[in-house]
């Protein structure tokens, strides 16, 4: 299956601070990518589907100009959180849609 | 909506047999999917059936579906210590690439 690594692994900011985090498909090109965020001893919940050359389609309940997608080549894609919050600590991966879902290694999030 | 439902917690000693149970209530469910999950790590991709299969095997894994009664199950053969994670079901409407889900179910092999 698609190879998908994710950069950084882990991030620590300050309140107020905006953190991008990388999802990049290293061996497909991939129109289709997912994020999601996992809090603790939970399950995943989508955040939105990233389409490469188009806007993100975002999940109800999930702010779009708080979680910024950029899916501007078939290899990379971006989410930038902004202006982070306490609230936004968490463990978010992403995934690459081939015959299935992908995911990355995930990024864990700390806002301070 | 779709709900996918898990028990939380497994607990088995190394060598006996895992069996995780999956419920959905999506009938138009294509692709059912098995994900295992280590600490701090992302979703590793177990194995998955297409919902005109009643089992499927591959290795030690052993997934049995039960499209009546929306059930879904996961068998590992002579588990070990390194089958210990959380492992979650997820399965996929027809319409739609997207994946829903199950809460998950941590399961701890001890020696």
């Amino acid at each position: 299956g698609a190879v998908v690594s994710q950069h950084p692994s882990w991030v620590i900011c300050k309140s107020g601070t905006s953190v991008k985090i990388e999802c990049r498909s290293l061996d497909f090109q991939a129109t289709t990518m997912f994020w999601y965020r996992q809090f603790p001893k939970q399950s995943l919940m989508l955040m939105a589907t990233s389409n490469e050359g188009s806007k993100a389609t975002y999940e109800q309940g999930v702010e779009k100009d708080k979680f910024l997608i950029n899916h501007a080549s078939l290899t990379l894609s971006t989410l930038t959180v902004t202006s982070a919050h306490p609230e936004d600590s968490s463990f978010y991966i992403c995934s690459v849609q081939q015959e299935t879902q992908y995911f990355g290694p995930g990024t864990r999030l700390l806002v301070l | 909506g779709e709900d996918v439902e898990q028990s939380l917690f497994l607990s088995v000693r190394e060598g006996d047999s895992s069996v995780i149970n999956c419920t959905y209530t999506d009938s138009s469910s294509t692709y059912l999917y098995w994900y295992k999950q280590e600490p701090g790590a992302g979703l590793q991709l177990l194995t998955y059936i297409f919902s005109n299969m009643d089992m499927k095997q591959d290795q030690r894994l052993t997934v049995l579906l039960n499209k009546k009664d929306k059930h879904l199950s996961l068998r590992i053969a002579d588990t070990q210590t390194g089958d210990s994670a959380i492992y979650f079901c997820a399965e996929k409407d027809s319409g739609f690439q997207k994946l829903v889900f199950g809460t998950g179910t941590r399961l701890l092999v001890s020696p």
